[in-house]
C-alpha cells in the first residue's frame, strides 16, 4: 500500500515565524490533499493539488506539489496562534475511491 | 459547502454495549467512509461505501459493521464495544476526488 511520510512529526514555532511541513510518497501522487485538524475535532479541507509543479495559496498558507508528483510541502508565512493544530496530507489510492493519509504534523505556535 | 454531520461529539459506553455512530452528508456524495484516529497510528479506514446498500471492508474492519440504507446516511456499528475501540471516529464523504470530514466522535468505552 502507498504510504505518506510527513515531517516533522511536531513543530513548535514562535508567532510570526515561517514554517514548512513536508509530505513524501514512494509512488506518484495523483491527487494530494492538505487538511487541518484542531485538537479533538474533525478534519478541515485546505487544498487539493493534482498537477506536477502546482502551487496553491489560501491566506498565509501555500502548498506545492513537486514536478515528479512525489512530494508536497505546506508553507505557513508569519504564523499565528490560530494556525495551531494537526496538519495531515492525504492522497488518492489508485484502486477504488479511497485515500491514504499521513500520520500528521502537530503545530504549536507560541505567542 | 459540503456538510458532513456526525450525530455525537462525545460518547461514553460500557464494554459489551452495542454502539451506533451516525453520519449524514448533504451533498449527494456516493462515497462515504469511516475512519478511526489514534495517536501515532494516524487515520485508519474501517469501512467504506460507494453506493446505497454497498459496503467494503477497509484496513481494520474487525469488530465493526456498517449500514447504508440511504445515500446520505452511513452508520458505523460496534456490535459489542470493547475498551480497545476507544478512539476518535471520523466520517467522510467524497465524490471521488478528496474527502470531506465530519467533526468527529470521541468514543470512550469503559
Amino acid at each position: 500500500s502507498q504510504e505518506l511520510e510527513q515531517s516533522p512529526q511536531s513543530l513548535i514555532v514562535q508567532e510570526g515565524k515561517n514554517l514548512t511541513i513536508n509530505c513524501t510518497s514512494s509512488k506518484t501522487l495523483y491527487g494530494l490533499y492538505w487538511y487541518k485538524q484542531k485538537y479533538g475535532e474533525g478534519l478541515i479541507f485546505l487544498m487539493m493539488l493534482q498537477k506536477g509543479g502546482e502551487e496553491k495559496s489560501h491566506e498565509k498558507i501555500t502548498a506545492k506539489l513537486d514536478e515528479k508528483k512525489q512530494q508536497s510541502s505546506l508553507h505557513i508565512t508569519a504564523s499565528q496562534p490560530s494556525h495551531a493544530g494537526i496538519y495531515l496530507c492525504g492522497a488518492d489510492r489508485h484502486t477504488g475511491n479511497q485515500f491514504y493519509f499521513g500520520t500528521g504534523t502537530s503545530l504549536t505556535v507560541i505567542p | 459547502d459540503v456538510k458532513v454531520t456526525q450525530s455525537s461529539r462525545y460518547l461514553v459506553k460500557r464494554t459489551g454495549e452495542k454502539v451506533f455512530l451516525e453520519c449524514v452528508q448533504d451533498m449527494d456524495h456516493e462515497n462515504m467512509f469511516w475512519y478511526r484516529q489514534d495517536p501515532g497510528l494516524g487515520l485508519r479506514l474501517i469501512y467504506f461505501s460507494y453506493d446505497v446498500k454497498m459496503k467494503e471492508k477497509g484496513d481494520i474492519p474487525e469488530g465493526y459493521s456498517v449500514s447504508r440504507e440511504k445515500k446520505e446516511r452511513f452508520s458505523l456499528i460496534l456490535e459489542s464495544a470493547s475498551t480497545n475501540q476507544t478512539s476518535m471516529y471520523l466520517c467522510a464523504s467524497s465524490l471521488g476526488r478528496g474527502a470531506f470530514f465530519g467533526q468527529g466522535t470521541r468514543l470512550t468505552v469503559v
